[in-house]
């Protein structure tokens, strides 16, 4: 499984976008990026899965280079409620069928 | 069921004691796992089922944490002689399929005195 590396935390006023970068050196040919959400109190929840370039659904972007070595998830005129822990995570579909979490980003959404 | 259901949302028991958590899956899920989560950490992965097997379970700490799924649907952790150490909350989820996305419960609130 490929380790990825994020900020461990951010903050961020209400309104604005807010990009969280992961880093994944040795991603390999074949792993995806996904990134879950976490509010206090509640299970991870999915956000946004991606490949390479852009996906984009009704919560989130996320930007993934050529190189693939690193992504973004961009969350955009954030609110006070999206104060949560956003996690990074990379797997190969097909082989990995544990889902592994880091330390995520705890961001902290400022009124 | 709508969601992953886990019961109880929280348990207290005494230091030594033996404690049982359920997780329900989303219908048709046959991948479960389950996780202890710890305060500022992130979800710490402790085994995963595929249908009644446990296809992972290299995250079980100790011999004293087990976890069963007899019939591809509902799992039971449990853990014997509990420890302080043992105090977090414990998550379950399941997917559908490999590489689709996990769904995960409420959690279950552990604490060991």
């Amino acid at each position: 499984l490929a380790k990825t590396t994020q900020p461990i935390s951010m903050d961020s006023y209400e309104g604005q976008e807010v990009n969280i970068t992961c880093s994944h050196n040795n991603i390999a040919t074949n792993d995806y990026i996904t990134w879950y959400q976490q509010f206090p109190s509640q299970g991870p929840r999915f956000i946004i899965q991606g490949y390479k370039t852009k996906v984009t659904n009704e919560v989130a972007s996320l930007f993934i280079p050529a190189d693939r070595k690193s992504s973004t998830l961009s969350l955009p005129r954030v609110s006070l409620s999206d104060t949560a822990v956003y996690y990074c995570l990379v797997a190969t579909p097909n082989r990995d069928d544990k889902i592994i979490f880091g330390k995520g980003t705890r961001l902290h959404i400022l009124p | 069921g709508a969601g992953v259901s886990q019961t109880p949302s929280n348990k207290v028991t005494e230091k030594g004691k033996y404690v049982e958590l359920r997780c329900d899956p989303i219908s048709g899920h046959t991948a479960l796992y389950w996780y202890r989560q710890s305060l500022g950490q992130g979800p710490e992965f402790l085994i995963y089922f595929q249908g009644t097997g446990a296809a992972d379970d290299s995250g079980l700490p100790n011999d004293r944490f087990f976890a069963v799924r007899p019939e591809g649907s509902v799992s039971t952790l449990k853990i014997q002689r509990t420890e302080r150490g043992d105090s977090a909350v414990y998550l379950c989820a399941s997917r559908r399929q490999k590489g689709a996305e996990a769904f995960f419960g409420q959690g279950t609130r552990l604490t060991v005195v």
